[in-house]
């Protein structure tokens, strides 16, 4: 069964030091992954994508299969980076459906 | 430039009172799905839909029902209102099969506020 898991539910972090929020997947096959943000009382919108590799606004997230995970990682934290942060899966072929992890609060402290 | 609608955004209901959340999309999504956050917390699937005509349950359906009669609308309806449904509504929609640039994104709504009393 697909599932995405993100084991921490808040994280805090200093101004100036690194991110990393955790993400670890289940899927039988070669699924697509995702990061999601929501900005206080905003809607969700797409950070990023593996298949992309690309970083935005300094986050990045490399897929690991062997380890089935997906962390989504900054060298350095801003105050603006605090928001809800949302892992996502996609399978491929007949099941393209979109699932979530239940979701990291990143709060950047000053 | 629409992308998906949500109407309303804001609605305060009485316990037993009934409802419809409304989702428009103009992207020619075939899936569309629909999630409540509440305070605090993450995403909880309600329902969702990968075409018009079929609808499945997601992780939190009782308490509601959609339809899907359009490709472009899914509405939501809350029947005999009750506390526990006090949440954050978004209604969201991706392309199943779309490779390339875009992928398969999801775009969301910007919310339906509910608040029940």
């Amino acid at each position: 069964a697909q599932r995405v898991t993100q084991p921490e539910k808040l994280l805090s972090v200093f101004k100036g030091a690194p991110v990393e929020l955790k993400c670890n997947y289940s899927y039988s096959g070669s699924p697509e992954l995702f990061w999601y943000v929501q900005y206080s009382r905003q809607r969700l919108q797409l950070l990023l994508r593996h298949i992309s590799r690309e970083s935005i606004k300094g986050f990045t997230a490399d897929l690991n299969k062997g380890e089935t995970s997906f962390h989504l990682k900054k060298p350095f934290a801003q105050e603006e980076d605090s928001a809800m942060y949302y892992c996502a899966l996609s399978g491929r072929g007949g099941d393209d459906k979109i699932i979530f992890g239940k979701g990291t609060r990143l709060h950047i402290l000053p | 430039n629409a992308g998906v609608t949500q109407t309303p955004k804001f609605r305060i209901l009485k316990i037993g009172q009934s409802m419809t959340l409304q989702c428009a999309q103009d992207m020619n999504h075939n899936y569309m799905y629909w999630y409540r956050q509440d305070p605090g917390m993450g995403l909880k699937l309600i329902y969702y839909s990968v075409g018009a005509g079929i609808t499945d349950k997601g992780e939190v359906p009782n308490g509601y029902n959609v339809s899907r009669s359009t490709t472009e609308d899914f509405p939501l309806r809350l029947e005999l209102a009750a506390p526990s449904q006090t949440s954050v509504y978004f209604c969201a929609s991706s392309y199943s099969g779309a490779r390339g640039s875009s992928g398969n994104t999801i775009y969301f709504g910007e919310g339906s506020w509910l608040t029940v009393v």
